[in-house]
């Protein structure tokens, strides 16, 4: 079975750009779940959706957005990107999203915001 | 609100040297506990996990007991590897509500092994 796949795998904007980054979770996860990765806040999560509804968000400000499509697909968008926006940025996947539910992650998409 | 602390890094070892990486929760309700590694460049693999109070889970020579009693979760290995040189992340998922649940993760743990 292939794993989480996310695309694209590294990018660079600049301060003002939006993007859009992409995650394919594995062949019969529901849920799927984001989180962003620093050096100073660690990994914090962003956003979980479950069968294309957004069911939980963390503390992160509206530039950040999501969706989900009706294939599990699932698209993060950020808005209006910031240096601090630099991050490396993973996507999980997991059946039905229950706490003994397994996350699988994918390998991240590295933003570089300059 | 859900939280857990690990050891701070880095940890150097030489190679056949004995592992163990502190981590404790707090957390509402009843959590599953999760041991994730990172290696360099990569994303996030699970390790181990354990989904009630007792457990222990086990992979790859790594073990780590759900302590109840303590909020305790720590990694241990008996003979570390220099192939075993990553970020070890301590992580617990709990209900979060609105039907949802989230990992919410340690800072993370460098470990190098030497030879």
């Amino acid at each position: 079975k292939a794993g989480v796949t996310q695309t694209p795998r590294y990018l660079i904007k600049t301060r003002g750009q939006q993007v859009t980054l992409s995650c394919s979770p594995i062949s019969g996860h529901r849920s799927v779940s984001w989180y962003q990765q620093t050096p100073g806040q660690g990994l914090q999560f962003l956003f979980e959706y479950f069968s294309e509804t957004q069911r939980n968000k963390g503390n992160f400000p509206g530039r950040f957005s999501g969706r989900q499509f009706s294939n599990s697909r699932s698209e993060m968008n950020v808005s209006t990107l910031e240096l601090g926006d630099s991050a490396l940025y993973l996507c999980a996947s997991s059946l039905e999203g229950g706490t003994w539910d397994t996350q699988y992650f994918g390998p991240g998409t590295r933003l570089t915001v300059l | 609100g859900n939280s857990v602390t690990q050891m701070e890094g880095p940890v150097t070892l030489s190679e056949e040297a004995f592992l163990t990486i502190n981590c404790t929760y707090t957390a509402t309700g009843y959590p599953s506990l999760f041991w994730y590694v990172q290696y360099p460049g990569e994303g996030l693999q699970l390790l181990l996990k354990a989904t009630k109070a007792d457990d222990k889970g086990s992979n790859k020579g790594f073990e780590a007991t759900y302590r109840k009693e303590t909020t305790s979760f720590h990694l241990e290995k008996g003979s570390v590897q220099v192939s075993d040189s990553a970020v070890y992340f301590c992580a617990l998922s709990a209900y979060s509500g609105a039907g949802s649940y989230q990992l919410t993760f340690g800072k993370g743990t460098k470990l190098s092994v030497i030879p």
